[in-house]
């Protein structure tokens, strides 16, 4: 079974704090995917990557960076966390074709 | 990627068949149905997709209409457990980065 997880399932943060949400993945998956899940608005592709070290921005990148060092791990940062980053937080990965495997979610908040 | 319609909810008794309709009209040669639930507070899970012919695995079969314009998901068995949104999405393979977009889905509620 393709097995992703998320460093947390829930994380309270202060505005400003600089935030760090993992996610690794362990069926040597090529590409790998940040989305937000609000409430009405669906998912939201943030960035995702193709390889290591290598990284595109999606929709809303704004206000994220990501690093990918390792083809299992592909981290999301908050550089200066604020509310409107208050969120659920989706991490997925897939070999290449279109079967997109999801983490558990982050549900971040942001005070 | 092509619009869907999905109705926003239905209720399903435990054990029996859920059949869970989509309305995709405007789909291309070259895009395939998808199938994902989500679970509450849990992430998207992947069921079964299909580009026209009918398809089955451990979790669910999905039927496609002969003119692809429509098609069902089935969950032969229906358990507490598959209590859950279901989205039906509707795409050409590996394009625009494969990215998925979900709209408002079918909330399934599966009544003892």
């Amino acid at each position: 079974d393709v097995k992703v997880t998320q460093s947390s399932r829930y994380l309270v943060k202060r505005t400003g704090e600089k935030v760090f949400l993992e996610c690794v993945q362990d069926m040597d998956h090529e590409n790998m995917f940040w989305y937000r899940q609000d409430p009405g608005l669906g998912l939201r592709l943030i960035y995702f990557s193709y390889d290591v070290k290598m990284k595109e921005k999606g929709d809303i990148p704004e206000g994220y960076s990501v690093s990918r060092e390792k083809k299992e791990r592909f981290s999301l940062i908050l550089e200066s966390a604020s509310t409107n980053q208050t969120s659920m937080y989706l991490c997925a990965s897939t070999p290449g074709r279109d079967t997109q495997y999801f983490g558990p979610g982050t549900r971040l908040t942001v005070l | 990627d092509a619009k869907t319609t999905q109705p926003p909810s239905m209720d399903c008794a435990e054990g029996r068949a859920a059949n869970l309709p989509c309305n995709h009209s405007t789909i291309s040669g070259n895009e395939y149905v998808y199938w994902y639930r989500q679970i509450h507070s849990q992430g998207p899970q992947y069921i079964i997709h299909g580009l026209k012919n009918n398809e089955t695995n451990e979790m669910a079969s999905l039927i496609i209409t002969e003119d692809r314009k429509s098609s069902t998901l089935i969950l032969p068995h229906a358990t507490l457990r598959d209590t859950a949104v279901y989205y039906c999405i509707v795409r050409v393979e590996g394009a625009a980065g494969n990215k998925l977009t979900f709209g408002g889905g079918t909330r399934v509620l599966v009544k003892p």
